[in-house]
């Protein structure tokens, strides 16, 4: 079946611990989005890649870093600079052409 | 000023009513647009794209006003598993701007 993978659902770290989220596609999508919802809030952008090897900020990105060193993949860390890391963590797709994205079922990340 | 601004409900209604869902956005270059259901502690799902002459899927019936840079997405014939929160998304060049959902609650 093709889709978004996300792993772990659920992750607890200490504080000032980097912790790394797992995002991989098989939907041969370009474009690959993280970002980060809290509790009553719409989902703010971290971090969003057009293509292999190239990203770009989004409106949140300080503490955060990624990766695209293959299409399929677009790991999230966390670092110890993000200031309150406690959230929902949603990694989304979509072709260039396409608009609609497509969502990963989330980790939920606790930060101790 | 937000990008995407909805009213956060909750809206509370009776099964086999029709209830309707307000957006609006900031940004007058927006390209694309749509609906997003997302159920409580999972991911958003997309319902339906938004076109300028409005479109229909079932039950749903989405609208949408560039002029007055607002959309909106009417619920027909409510039903209980209806009940979610419904994130209404703007699509600017490469990025989308979500609305922080107005939450649904059908009672039997």
């Amino acid at each position: 079946d093709g889709g978004i993978t996300q792993s772990p659902k659920y992750l607890f770290r200490k504080e000032g611990q980097n912790v790394t989220l797992s995002c991989e596609q098989n939907l041969n999508h370009d474009a690959m989005y993280w970002y980060r919802q809290d509790p009553g809030q719409g989902l703010r952008l971290i971090y969003y890649s057009q293509i292999v090897n190239d990203f770009q900020k989004g409106d949140i990105a300080e503490g955060y870093s990624v990766s695209r060193e293959k299409k399929e993949s677009f790991p999230l860390t966390v670092t110890s600079a993000q200031k309150n890391p406690t959230a929902f963590y949603l990694c989304a797709s979509s072709t260039k052409r396409a608009n609609e994205q497509f969502f990963g079922p989330g980790t939920r990340l606790t930060v101790l | 000023r937000k990008e995407v601004e909805q009213d956060p409900g909750p809206f509370n209604v009776p099964e086999g009513a029709t209830v309707a869902f307000n957006c609006t956005y900031s940004n007058s270059a927006s390209q694309s647009f749509f609906w997003y259901r997302q159920d409580c502690r999972k991911e958003p799902k997309l319902l339906m794209s938004v076109y300028s002459s409005g479109n229909e899927d079932g039950r749903f019936t989405a609208q949408l006003n560039r002029a007055s840079q607002y959309i909106s997405l009417l619920i027909r014939d409510s039903k209980l598993s209806d009940s979610a929160t419904y994130l209404c998304v703007v699509k600017s060049f490469n990025k989308f701007y979500f609305g922080s959902g107005t939450k649904l609650n059908v009672k039997p």
